[in-house]
This record gives C-alpha cells, sequence and structure tokens, in this order.
C-alpha cells in the first residue's frame, strides 16, 4: 500500500542540499510524531536514517535532517555525496487500521 | 550486533502456501522489540505485512490479513511468516526487521526473494 505521497524523482549536485517531502494526512503524520526516513540503495536492505520525524540512529551523518510540518515531513539532505544516490522512502505510524505507511519512494540522482 | 537472516524456498507455485523464517543473532526476541515482514515487488515500493510482539501479540496489515499468519519460536530466536494462496503479485523481496513499536524499523535482514511462478 502506498498511503504516503513523495516525489518520483530529486536530484542535486555535490556539495548542494536537497529536500525531499512526504505528504500524509490528519490520520498519519498529522497526527503522530512517528515519522521515519529510510535509505536504500540497489539490491541492498533499507537503512534507518531518521525516526520520529528528526532523530538520528547512532552512525548516521548529521548531513541527514528530518522535520515535519502539519500534515507533511520532509528529509533534507546536505552536502550531497556520490553516495547518497540511492532510493528514499518515508514511513509512518497511522492511525488507521493499517498500521503503517509507506511512501512510493525517492529516486535521488547525484549529478 | 543484532543481524537477521531470512530464509525461504525461492520459487513458489501460485495457490501454494510459502513459508518464511527470519533467525535472529545478536538480540533475545523474548526481551522486547517488534518483530516483523516488510516486502517489496520488483521496482516498486515497500509495503509492511505483519508485526509480532515478543509477547506474541500480533498485527496485521488488512490487506494481507485473511492469508498471513506471522509465530515467533523464542526457543530458537526466530520468527516466521506463513503466506497462503499466493499469486504472482505476492512475488518480491520479502524483509524481517526489528522494529520500535510500529514507528520505526532499525536492524534489517538482507531480504529472501519468493518468485510466485508456475
Amino acid at each position: 500500500q502506498t498511503g504516503l505521497t513523495q516525489p518520483a524523482s530529486v536530484s542535486g549536485s555535490p556539495g548542494q542540499s536537497i529536500t525531499i517531502s512526504c505528504t500524509g494526512t490528519s490520520s498519519d503524520i498529522g497526527a503522530y510524531n512517528y515519522v521515519s526516513w529510510y535509505q536504500q540503495h540497489p539490491g541492498k536492505a533499507p537503512k534507518l536514517l531518521i525516526y520520529d520525524v528528526s532523530n538520528r540512529p547512532s552512525g548516521v551523518s548529521n548531513r541527514f535532517s528530518g522535520s515535519k510540518s502539519g500534515n507533511a515531513a520532509s528529509l533534507t539532505i546536505s552536502g550531497l555525496q556520490a553516495e547518497d544516490e540511492a532510493d528514499y522512502y518515508c514511513t509512518s505510524y497511522t492511525y488507521s487500521s493499517t498500521l503503517v505507511v509507506f511512501g512510493g519512494g525517492t529516486k535521488l540522482t547525484v549529478l | 550486533q543484532v543481524q537477521l537472516q531470512e530464509s525461504g524456498p525461492g520459487l513458489v507455485k501460485p495457490s501454494e502456501t510459502v513459508s518464511l523464517t527470519c533467525a535472529v543473532s545478536g538480540y533475545s526476541i523474548s526481551s522486547d522489540y517488534y518483530w516483523g515482514w516488510i516486502r517489496q515487488p520488483p521496482g516498486e515500493g515497500l509495503e509492511w505485512i505483519a508485526s509480532i510482539y515478543h509477547s506474541g501479540t500480533s498485527y496485521y496489515n488488512p490487506s494481507l490479513k485473511s492469508r498471513v499468519t506471522i509465530s515467533v519460536d523464542t526457543s530458537k530466536n526466530q520468527f516466521f511468516l506463513k503466506l497462503t494462496s499466493v499469486t504472482a503479485a505476492d512475488t518480491a523481496m520479502y524483509y524481517c526487521a526489528r522494529g520500535t513499536a510500529h514507528r520505526y524499523s532499525d536492524y534489517w535482514g538482507q531480504g529472501t526473494q519468493v518468485i510466485v511462478s508456475s
């Protein structure tokens, strides 16, 4: 199921900053501070980047940051590097029986 | 270091049942956390399937609930997924993961591919 809306693709040059948006509803992102973000390189498992809107797990670069406003969340990557080229997924806890909703994913291209 | 490793049959025929295992090392699943399954069809996004709490309470994606069973064997430190009446739409990479409630998953396995084909 794809409950959250993300742009299909974004791009940026090395050193630049980019932001990936994730739009939900008042039943998920708007209701809880339980937004998380994952990075997935081709052929690899997703890796947790951000949890509970803006928290970084140990070992994740501080170039990655998250925020939320209303029913939307954002992931910002600063100082883009070639290895940041990957797919990025947002998720949120939801009030509905689905419990967990994912975004459709955003492909980041580093030019 | 927490590690998860999925295993499964790989190729399954339509209408059959697929059983997947997730072996956990570096942490006792009976201690805490939710343990779940997420899948990803080829070229598509992620879909949460089911989770089970260390106490045995289970949670299911309503769209799959009628065909899915999640279970745990704490003595083997493993948890399992059974998906019945599979179709081509169930072809996907299946990941197991450790979760904090249904807020996020911090450790993931490398995935096991399930292909449904006659």
